[in-house]
C-alpha cells in the first residue's frame, strides 16, 4: 500500500507556464510534507516544506497548496522554466515521531517551448 | 560546507559477492538513513540510524545490514548480493528524524550481474 501517492509520472508544461504536480496521503499522523527536487545524477534536494497547521506555503515561484481534510496537496511552480527540469518527489513525515520520510514514486516535469 | 559524502559512486558486482556501500556527513547530525531508488518507486527506506550503533529496519531491510560505528559515519552491507538488488543506493542525514531537512549524497548505481 503506497502511503504517499504521486498522480503523475511524467508533467510537460509550456515554458512560462505553471506546471502543478498532485500528491495524496494515507496516514493521518503524517504532518509535514516536504517537496524534494532531484536532477539528474543528483541526490534529491529540499525544495520547499509545509505542515499540516497552513494551508499554503509559498517560495519564491513555488507554492504547496494543502487539504489536511482531503489528504491531498499541490506543488505549483510558477513561469516554468527550463531549469525546472527535474524530478519532484512529495514526502511525508510525522513530526511529533520525528519519523523518516515517506517518498511518494515521484514526477518528473519538463519544460518545452511554446 | 554541509555535505554528505558516498563511495563509491558506481559498482559492479556478481551474484553472491558482498557489497559495502559507504557514506560520511560533516554536519555532526545524529540520524542517518540508506534509502534505495528504483524508476516508478521513488525512495524506498532500507534502513535509520539514529545514532552510533542505534540502527532500525526501514520499510525493506531484508537482503541488508548497516554499521554506524562513528557519528559520521553510515556503511550498507549486501551479503551476498542478488540481481533484485540493483538499484540506485542513497545516503542521507539529518539532525532530527524527517521533520527537518534531510541532505542526501549523490546516490551509489549498483549493478548485480
Amino acid at each position: 500500500q503506497q502511503q504517499v501517492r504521486q498522480s503523475s509520472q511524467s508533467l510537460t508544461v509550456w515554458e512560462g507556464e505553471t506546471a502543478i504536480l498532485n500528491c495524496s496521503y494515507e496516514n493521518s499522523a503524517f504532518d509535514y510534507f516536504p517537496w524534494y527536487q532531484q536532477f539528474p545524477g543528483e541526490g534529491p534536494a529540499l525544495l520547499i516544506a509545509i505542515r499540516s497547521v497552513s494551508d499554503k506555503k509559498e517560495d519564491g515561484r513555488f507554492t504547496i497548496f494543502f487539504n489536511k481534510r482531503e489528504k491531498n496537496l499541490s506543488l505549483h511552480i510558477k513561469d516554468s522554466q527550463p531549469g525546472d527540469s527535474a524530478t519532484y518527489f512529495c514526502a511525508a513525515s510525522a513530526w511529533r515521531f520525528a519519523s523518516a520520510l515517506t517518498f511518494g514514486s515521484g514526477t518528473k516535469v519538463i519544460p518545452c517551448l511554446p | 560546507d554541509m555535505k554528505v559524502t558516498q563511495m563509491p559512486r558506481y559498482l559492479i558486482k556478481r551474484m553472491g559477492e558482498n557489497v559495502l556501500l559507504e557514506c560520511g556527513q560533516d554536519m555532526s547530525h545524529e540520524t542517518m538513513y540508506w534509502y534505495r531508488q528504483d524508476p516508478g518507486l521513488g525512495l524506498q527506506l532500507i534502513y535509520i540510524s539514529y545514532d552510533v550503533d542505534s540502527n532500525s529496519e526501514g520499510d525493506i531491510p531484508k537482503g541488508y545490514r548497516v554499521s554506524r560505528k562513528k557519528r559520521e559515519h553510515f556503511s550498507l552491507i549486501l551479503d551476498s548480493a542478488k540481481t533484485n538488488q540493483t538499484s540506485v543506493y542513497f545516503c542521507a542525514s539529518s539532525s532530527t528524524g524527517g521533520i527537518t531537512e534531510v541532505f542526501f549524497g549523490k546516490g551509489t548505481r549498483l549493478t548485480v550481474v
